[in-house]
């Protein structure tokens, strides 16, 4: 069974900060994806990774896959108010999606 | 472009009683559709998905059933419903390995 392990779990942190969430497996995967979700809705995705070591950047987000396609790191610069919610990352294996737990992120004004 | 259709947003219904929820989505054709389920605040759980009409592979063993009848439906049904059916139902698709989701539904089973 593939597996998708995040942390921290729960993060509040101040705004101005920066933060790390990361998502390790032991497993190898295709792709993956991160997604933001609020409560009460769907979580849309923010970014796909697919090569080796690809870093993707979307504004003050950066999205990193690892070189091994097994683990993937988001970091958040200057955290806002604004960028409070679940974070999902989701490895991509035949066809379907196997999704952490989330990592909830609360950043205070 | 496409979109994604969930009703009902809401559900509130007793034990013992039918269900039927519904996702359409628009803009596409021959998706990958899928059914998952989420505890408060937490992961989504896979419970069933489609690669076409009349196609449902079942992840988990569990009290729903999920149907394909057209193209852009997915349906998930259960006969009687348990109070640990109670959660928030997503619906995705997908063109190729990445998903887009609908706005779920919260279904509360009394």
């Amino acid at each position: 069974t593939q597996l998708l392990e995040q942390s921290p779990q729960f993060l509040s942190i101040q705004e101005g900060e920066n933060l790390t969430v990361y998502c390790n497996s032991s497993s190898v995967f295709s792709s993956l994806q991160w997604y933001r979700q609020e409560p009460g809705e769907g979580p849309v995705l923010l970014v796909t990774v697919v090569t080796g070591g690809e870093v993707k950047k979307l504004k003050r987000l950066t999205f990193q896959f690892g070189d091994a396609r097994k683990d993937s790191s988001l970091h958040i610069t200057a955290a806002q108010p604004g960028d409070t919610g679940l974070y999902l990352c989701a490895g991509a294996s035949n066809q379907k999606l196997v999704f952490g737990q989330g990592t909830r992120l609360t950043i205070n004004p | 472009s496409q979109t994604i259709h969930q009703w009902p947003a809401t559900l509130v219904q007793p034990v013992g009683s039918p269900l039927s929820l519904e996702c359409t989505v628009e803009g596409t054709s021959n998706p990958n559709l899928y059914w998952y389920r989420q505890a408060a605040g937490r992961g989504l759980q896979l419970l069933f998905y489609s690669v076409g009409i009349g196609q449902i592979s079942s992840e988990v063993p569990q009290n729903l059933s999920a149907s394909r009848p057209q193209d852009r439906q997915f349906i998930l049904s259960s006969k009687k419903l348990l109070l640990s059916d109670s959660g928030f139902y997503l619906c995705a698709w997908s063109p190729t390995h990445e998903q887009f989701f609908g706005p779920g539904t919260r279904l509360t089973v009394l």
